[in-house]
């Protein structure tokens, strides 16, 4: 069965690092997403991807994340320079349609 | 801004009985979603309702659009089905942006 694949599962980085996360969505998928959840909290939505633009962001997405697709088949997250409160886990997910999403497994990402 | 609360936070029960978590919103939605957090973090998507009822295998959805109300039910419980259970709207307005519950600690003892 077809599923959602996140790299590296761990990232640990010094603060005021730059980070990029990597998912590799479904294939025949055509909206793409990332979450976050730090630890002990409740996910959180961060951002939605469809079409090679963004479709709509969290106040939490500022100017320091961005996404691309740079490939047609992954779908990358950017911290630009990582701060402590960033480290959480980060999940991607894709969907076919604005229904069922897919999640990947995540990757912990923890910033000293 | 969609306030999501998810009843109870924590629900331990004995292999066998029948499991009911609940889910409110205050705002209205679009869709509805059901998902599932395993202990190793991993989210798996259960159901999306945007009315009615869904069944899959064991597990039962239910939603009250007028009463902002949504349930999940777990007939003939099992300890594999220990894991959080998280509620998460999409709001009328968004197309894409899910609003989450807390979750709810399902620990289901042999």
């Amino acid at each position: 069965e077809p599923e959602v694949t996140q790299t590296p599962s761990h990232q640990v980085t010094q603060m005021g690092q730059e980070v990029i996360l990597r998912c590799v969505p479904i294939s025949n998928h055509l909206y793409f997403y990332w979450y976050r959840q730090i630890l002990g909290q409740k996910v959180e939505f961060l951002v939605s991807f469809y079409n090679n633009e963004i479709s709509e962001k969290s106040e939490i997405f500022d100017d320091q994340f961005s996404v691309e697709r740079p490939d047609g088949s992954n779908f990358t997250l950017k911290i630009r320079s990582t701060k402590l409160e960033d480290s959480a886990m980060y999940f991607c997910a894709s969907s076919y349609t604005a229904d069922t999403q897919y999640f990947g497994p995540g990757t912990r990402l923890t910033v000293l | 801004k969609n306030e999501v609360e998810q009843s109870p936070q924590n629900l331990t029960a004995q292999e066998g009985e029948f499991i009911t978590i609940n889910c409110s919103y205050s705002v209205g939605i679009s869709a509805l979603h059901w998902l599932q957090q395993h202990p190793g973090g991993g989210i798996v998507s259960l159901f999306m309702l945007s009315s009615g009822k869904k069944k899959h295998g064991r597990l039962i959805a239910t939603i009250n659009i007028q009463e902002k109300h949504s349930s999940l039910h777990i007939t003939a419980s099992h300890p594999r089905d220990s894991a959080v259970y998280i509620c998460a709207v999409i709001s009328g307005g968004s197309n894409y942006k899910l609003t989450f519950g807390k979750g709810t600690l399902l620990t289901v003892n042999p």
